[in-house]
């Protein structure tokens, strides 16, 4: 499976875009890069996902680099209840096996 | 109805307990998942269930019984656990466990506590 690279903390302060990197070097061709957020005491919550070309919603924008072996999930103006742990999750090619999360990144977004 | 619903909420049992955690979702998705997430740690997958069939067990204890009796309903019964699965125990589900460009939809999840 491959596997993906996020700090393990950031801060954003209120009102401000909030970036979040994530690297998945060993990604394949055909693999999606899907983000997941977890609010404390909380069920995962779906955000966003990609194959190649960047991907925007109501939630977040992810930005996908050419060689597709990293991406940047964007919340353009973040709130106090974006404060979560975020996961950026590679799907295995061919395999039932599908979610499997990384360490993610704890982003707190202060006042 | 666009939730996956688990209960209960919390659950306290003794080493000699049987229980059940239900998992309920009415969005007609024929994949559902579990997973247990320890405190600071990330979920771990512990079984999936596809068309109501077992297709994905990680390795996980026979104390942890899965079922699914319908298309809309997923169990998880334990038995004879340890203090050391305490854990939250999230349900999720998905259309199905081969559409990869689709989204997860996660329960909130039932926190599991072992005396």
């Amino acid at each position: 499976d491959a596997k993906t690279t996020q700090p393990p903390s950031m801060d954003c302060a209120e009102g401000r875009a909030a970036n979040l990197p994530c690297n998945h070097s060993t990604i394949s061709g055909n693999e999606y890069v899907y983000w997941y957020r977890q609010i404390h005491s909380q069920g995962p919550q779906y955000i966003i996902h990609g194959l190649k070309n960047n991907e925007t919603n109501e939630m977040a924008s992810l930005i996908i680099t050419e060689d597709r072996k990293s991406s940047t999930l964007i919340l353009p103006h973040a709130t106090l209840r974006d404060t979560a742990v975020y996961y950026c999750i590679v799907s295995p090619t061919g395999s039932a096996r599908q979610l499997t999360f990384g360490s993610g990144t704890q982003l707190t977004v202060l006042p | 109805d666009t939730e996956v619903t688990q209960t209960p909420k919390h659950l306290v049992m003794g080493m000699t307990n049987k229980k059940s955690l239900k998992c309920e979702q009415h969005m007609g998705h024929r994949a559902m998942y579990w997973y247990k997430q320890k405190a600071k740690k990330p979920p771990e997958l512990m079984f999936v269930y596809s068309y109501e069939k077992l297709s994905i067990n990680e390795s996980v204890p026979s104390r942890f019984s899965p079922e699914c009796p319908n298309s809309s309903l997923l169990n998880l019964h334990l038995h004879a656990l340890q203090p050391e699965d305490s854990a939250l125990y999230l349900c999720a589900s998905s259309p199905s466990s081969s559409r990869l460009n689709y989204g997860y939809t996660f329960g909130s999840g039932t926190r599991l506590t072992v005396v």
